[in-house]
């Protein structure tokens, strides 16, 4: 059973650079995309973000100039940089896999909460 | 980019009914892009359906999927006590770039 758990800071200064990553235990990373989403509290998803394991990736447009995503296939983990952030950028981060034809999302991790604030 | 509407905002049923969820796209979106997730407070999302009509792994039966274009569905045919969630439509598409309906809320009545 393939499990993602994130990790990084819960708290983030404005202007500051938030980092995350993902650990991918009870499977390979290789040959899959990974992804990054996020959740503001009592809000919807926004897609963050792709990487697939040979390093490649893509970004939303909307955070592309803030995004970094990079993977560490030795470690089998993941990883996000958002810089920047605002106050906006508070949400529930979830990292995830992307499977059924690299299109839809079926493992998550279980989420986690990053606040910005000074 | 393609946004997707979900109505109703909250549908109130009790368990044992049926419920119809809908998802509308603003551009037609190809049905082997358009998945569906439930999610529980607290917890992460789950998928349920890919492919517009296919189930993930594990999921039972009364969920089902159909539509193609820009209207989609979701059905589940009698509510059971677990089914009442928030559920989220989301394509997939060029670029490649994903995006997410805004959600539908199956409450208790």
């Amino acid at each position: 059973q393939v499990q993602l758990q994130e990790s990084g800071p819960g708290l983030v200064k404005p202007s500051e650079t938030l980092s995350l990553t993902c650990t991918v235990s009870g499977g390979s990373i290789s040959s899959y995309y990974w992804s990054w989403i996020r959740q503001p509290a009592g809000k919807g998803l926004e897609w963050i973000g792709r990487i697939y394991t040979s390093g490649s990736t893509n970004y939303n447009p909307s955070l592309k100039s803030r995004v970094t995503m990079s993977v560490d296939t030795s470690k089998n983990q993941f990883s996000l940089k958002l810089s920047s952030v605002t106050a906006a950028d508070t949400a529930v981060y979830y990292c995830a896999r992307v499977d059924y034809g690299a299109t839809a999302f079926d493992y998550w991790g279980q989420g986690t909460l990053v606040t910005v604030s000074s | 980019e393609i946004v997707l509407t979900q109505s109703p905002g909250t549908l109130s049923l009790s368990p044992g009914e049926r419920a119809t969820l809908s998802c509308r796209a603003s551009q037609s979106v190809s049905s082997s892009y358009l998945a569906w997730y439930q999610q529980k407070p607290g917890q992460a999302p789950r998928l349920l359906i890919y492919g517009a009509s296919s189930r993930a792994t594990g999921i039972p039966d009364r969920f089902s999927g159909s539509g193609s274009g820009t209207d989609f569905t979701l059905t589940i045919s009698r509510l059971e006590p677990e089914d009442f969630a928030v559920y989220y439509c989301q394509q997939y598409g060029s670029s490649p770039r994903w995006t997410f309906g805004q959600g539908t809320k199956v409450e208790i009545k």
